[in-house]
């Protein structure tokens, strides 16, 4: 089946560690994003990818990484820097061509830092 | 930070009941996008517009592009339970390349 997949749905992390969440898609989309949702919020981009190897800051880019190596994989690292990481986590996939900008979404990951 | 003005921020209504929200900007956008959340899970999308005054259907709701390109509504007609969750209306600035912004979303609860 064609789609995004995350994982893992739940990840909790200590205080001061890096977690990766991963992002997966075989839709053949060339952008790829990551939002931060919190509760009773809306969606707030971290940091968005039109091609490989290259990337673009979002609206709250400070404590997180990402790399695009590959076509199908945008991993996102949140990062100790990060002052505030429980959140809900998700990845989106748009194609670029054609004029339409529609995004797909992943399950999300819900990190809860302890 | 946030350009679009989602409302309303929730609504309660019984089932059978149709149901309205919309979303305004200041700003011009290119497409209008409205998707669903149930809790926990990811967005799906529901309805996607892509010129102004376009009016569109998806089965009980239907999307408008307004005319001045600021603005969109999504109608629920006939509500059912199944309908609870979170809209988020979600727009593409002239200016913003891929990048959608959205709205702080509009949660339904339907009583049976």
């Amino acid at each position: 089946d064609g789609g995004i997949t995350q994982s893992p749905k739940y990840l909790f992390r200590k205080e001061g560690q890096n977690v990766t969440l991963s992002c997966e898609q075989n839709l053949n989309h060339d952008a790829m994003y990551w939002y931060r949702q919190d509760p009773g919020q809306g969606l707030r981009l971290i940091y968005y990818s039109q091609i490989v190897n290259d990337f673009q800051k979002g609206d709250i880019a400070e404590g997180y990484s990402v790399s695009r190596e590959k076509k199908e994989s945008f991993p996102l690292t949140v990062t100790s820097a990060q002052k505030n990481p429980t959140a809900f986590y998700l990845c989106a996939s748009s194609p670029l061509s054609g004029g339409y900008n529609e995004q797909f979404f992943g399950p999300g990951t819900r990190l809860t830092v302890l | 930070g946030q350009q679009l003005n989602q409302s309303p921020q929730s609504m309660f209504i019984q089932e059978g009941e149709d149901v309205s929200m919309n979303c305004t900007s200041s700003s011009i956008f290119n497409t209008w996008l409205w998707y669903k959340q149930e809790p926990g899970e990811g967005p799906v999308l529901l309805i996607a517009l892509y010129k102004a005054g376009e009016l569109t259907s998806n089965g009980r709701l239907t999307a408008q592009f307004g005319i001045t390109r600021k603005d969109s509504f999504l109608n629920i007609s006939a509500s059912i339970p199944s309908d609870v969750g979170i809209y988020f209306c979600a727009g593409q600035l002239e200016t913003s390349g891929s990048r959608l912004t959205f709205g702080e979303g509009t949660q339904l609860t339907v009583n049976p």
